[in-house]
């Protein structure tokens, strides 16, 4: 079975610094691994995936995640924050290979300090 | 730029009431799916449809629940007679592939408010 570990339901950062999201799976098949972003008033819009390959993987808006097999983790990072990063931000993992459902977590609430 | 759009946005209810969530998918995508997320809580699967029938459902999707394709591009959720723990953010989604690899696109989602 899979699940999905967010540390921390509000992340607050400061415009400029380091948005870092943590995330956990567990996966008795290799994953695939996501990252959804959710607007304020708007749907969850896939930032970055992991299937196969590059461990590091670039998403949109300057947001990238690095896939950690030893670790199992699969954390959200961007360097620099921008106001308009204030979303919240849910790690997803789903079984590689097989039709089986994505599994969410709990989503981790980002907010820009200024 | 093609997108999954919801309604209502938000619906209050009494409880025992009848509720239909309606889903216009993206317009090519062959897979649908209704997931929710209670307040605090985890974005939750609750169904997969494909080819005018269900493929996979959650525990969560009992017999109150239904799902239908009525006339080709709408894509509804029906609760028959609301709970006050059904209150919810739902959350449609389409794919053109199987939800696997994560092409999943999201409408904005219908708030439910059961009273």
């Amino acid at each position: 079975a899979q699940s999905v570990t967010q540390l921390g339901s509000h992340v607050s950062v400061s415009e400029g610094a380091l948005v870092l999201l943590r995330c956990n799976y567990s996966s008795s098949v290799p994953p695939y691994l996501f990252w959804y972003v959710q607007y304020p008033n708007q749907g969850l819009q896939l930032l970055l995936k992991y299937t196969t390959g590059a461990t590091l993987v670039k998403g949109i808006n300057g947001f990238e995640a690095e896939f950690k097999k030893s670790e199992t983790s699969f954390h959200l990072t961007k360097p620099s924050a921008h106001m308009s990063d204030a979303a919240e931000y849910f790690c997803a993992v789903s079984p590689m290979n097989r039709d089986d459902k994505i599994i969410f977590g709990k989503g981790t609430r980002l907010h820009i300090l200024p | 730029e093609p997108e999954v759009t919801q309604t209502p946005s938000h619906q209050v209810t009494q409880m025992g009431q009848e509720v239909i969530l309606r889903c216009v998918p993206i317009s090519n995508h062959l897979y649908f799916y209704w997931y929710r997320q209670i307040l605090g809580q985890k974005v939750e699967f609750l169904v997969s449809f494909y080819n005018n029938e269900i493929s996979e459902k959650s525990e969560i999707f009992d017999d109150q629940f239904s799902v239908e394709r009525p006339d080709g591009s709408n894509f509804t959720l029906k609760i028959r007679s609301t709970k006050l723990e059904d209150s919810a953010m739902y959350f449609c989604a389409s794919s053109a592939k199987r939800e696997n690899t994560g092409e999943l696109f999201f409408g904005e989602g219908s708030r439910l408010t059961v009273l």
